[in-house]
């Protein structure tokens, strides 16, 4: 069936840093990929997204690119900020089947 | 425009009592999910709806029932709450199986 697989933490990292976590999946078909961040005590907030392979979602300098060819889809950040401090989730939607698909989440916290 | 809304924010049960956790959103989206998010467990499905009058069981079913009477609101029901009902429940909706989910800000529900 359909999953998706992420790295797990938590992570750690200090102000400026580099930050990449690991996202792999399983799909039967063509499915549309997604990256979810959650701030302490809030719902999810879709952080960014591609649709098909190849394609390179981005926002707030956050970056994840659609491979196909190693079913990944990695989140990127070159310079993290303690604002950044938040767990994220990978998450997978087949466009078969009514239901999305996450991973348990990455906690990352920044340290200044 | 409001997105997704949910209703109480906070609340305290006590074993067997019952309550109804209300969603609402104002973007017309056909989709409609529930989950509940517990420590190391990351998001688990309760229950979806497809479109008004639809209801479908998710990953964790049991002890929860829903309905979805009009399109904009997906209710949640305990009948009889358990500890084991402890959580923060999510609801989420979107417009089609290619799209993102839009979740809402979260009911955090203690069961004593």
């Amino acid at each position: 069936g359909d999953s998706v697989t992420q790295m797990e933490g938590p992570v750690t990292l200090s102000e400026e840093a580099c930050l990449t976590i690991n996202c792999t999946y399983t799909a039967t078909g063509y499915p549309s990929l997604f990256w979810y961040v959650q701030y302490p005590g809030e719902g999810l907030q879709l952080l960014l997204k591609a649709t098909k392979a190849d394609d390179k979602g981005s926002n707030k300098g956050f970056e994840a690119t659609y491979r196909k060819e190693t079913t990944s889809f990695h989140l990127e950040k070159g310079s993290v900020q303690v604002s950044d401090s938040a767990v994220y989730f990978c998450a997978l939607s087949a466009g078969t089947g009514n239901q999305f698909y996450f991973g348990t989440g990455t906690s990352l916290t920044v340290i200044p | 425009n409001a997105g997704v809304t949910q209703t109480p924010k906070f609340r305290v049960l006590k074993t067997g009592q019952s309550m109804t956790l209300l969603c609402a959103q104002d973007m017309n989206h056909e989709y409609m999910y529930w989950y509940r998010q517990d420590p190391g467990m990351g998001l688990r499905l309760i229950h979806y709806s497809v479109g008004e009058g639809t209801t479908a069981k998710g990953e964790v079913p049991d002890g929860y029932n829903v309905s979805r009477l009009k399109k904009q609101n997906f209710l949640l029901g305990l009948e009889s709450a358990a500890p084991s009902q402890t959580s923060v429940y999510f609801c989420a909706s979107r417009m089609g199986l290619v799209a993102e989910q839009y979740f809402g800000p979260g009911t955090r529900l203690t069961v004593t």
